[in-house]
């Protein structure tokens, strides 16, 4: 079975600052690793996913993560966030061995951007 | 393409009644997954369909249920509501059922349980 754990429930940060979202995961396979975005009264939209090769991944809006397999984790960062990178965040693995649509999601991290 | 649709966007029950809601996918996705997010248990998955059958299932209780039609689109059903059951219901769909693919979201149907 797989679990994901996003370490911060809330991260608050001032505009232009960096930002990262910390995302650990356990797995007794190998995964595949996605993060989405949630804003209010909105459906998930997916900000990037790691499936193999580079361990660095660069997805929409700037963000970017990295996938440590030693340490289990897939942290997400931005260099320099914007106002409206005020959001939900989640992070999600599903099996990487079967064909499946199941994900498997974190509890979230709500990302504060202040002016 | 347009995205994966839901409806209704919000609806309200009271305990006891039952509701079905409506989920269509992408023009060509054939997979179709549903999740129930709440405050408390966060984002859970209820169970994928691909190609009309149900191919996984979460640990949710058989009050839960669910089908897809031969285009695709899907339809969950929660009997014998309770007011555990108020929580936002996203579907996802994708093409064909891949663990590589990307899942696309609905923006979901916000269901109250009064």
């Amino acid at each position: 079975a797989q679990s994901v754990t996003q370490l911060d429930s809330q991260v608050p940060v001032f505009e232009e600052a960096p930002v990262e979202l910390r995302c650990n995961y356990s797995s007794s396979v190998s995964v595949y690793l996605f993060w989405y975005v949630q804003y209010p009264n909105q459906g998930l939209q997916l900000l990037l996913k790691y499936l193999s090769g580079s361990t660095l991944v660069k997805g929409i809006n700037g963000f970017e993560a990295e996938f440590n397999k030693s340490q289990t984790s897939f942290h997400l960062r931005k260099p320099s966030v914007h106002i409206s990178d005020t959001a939900e965040y989640f992070c999600a693995v599903t099996p990487g061995s079967s064909n499946t649509g199941k994900l498997i999601f974190g509890q979230g991290t709500t990302l504060q951007v202040k002016p | 393409k347009a995205g994966v649709t839901q409806t209704p966007r919000y609806l309200i029950k009271t305990r006891g009644q039952q509701v079905t809601l409506s989920c269509s996918p992408i023009s060509g996705h054939r997979s179709v997954s549903w999740y129930q997010q709440t405050p408390g248990q966060g984002l859970q998955f209820l169970f994928e369909y691909f190609s009309e059958t149900q191919r996984n299932k979460g640990n949710f209780p058989g009050r839960f249920s669910g089908r897809q039609f031969s285009n695709s689109r899907s339809e969950m059903n929660v009997s014998t509501l309770e007011l555990g059951d108020s929580a936002l219901y996203l579907c996802a769909s994708s093409p064909p059922g891949l663990s590589t693919d990307t899942q696309y979201f609905g923006p979901g149907t916000r269901l109250t349980v009064l």
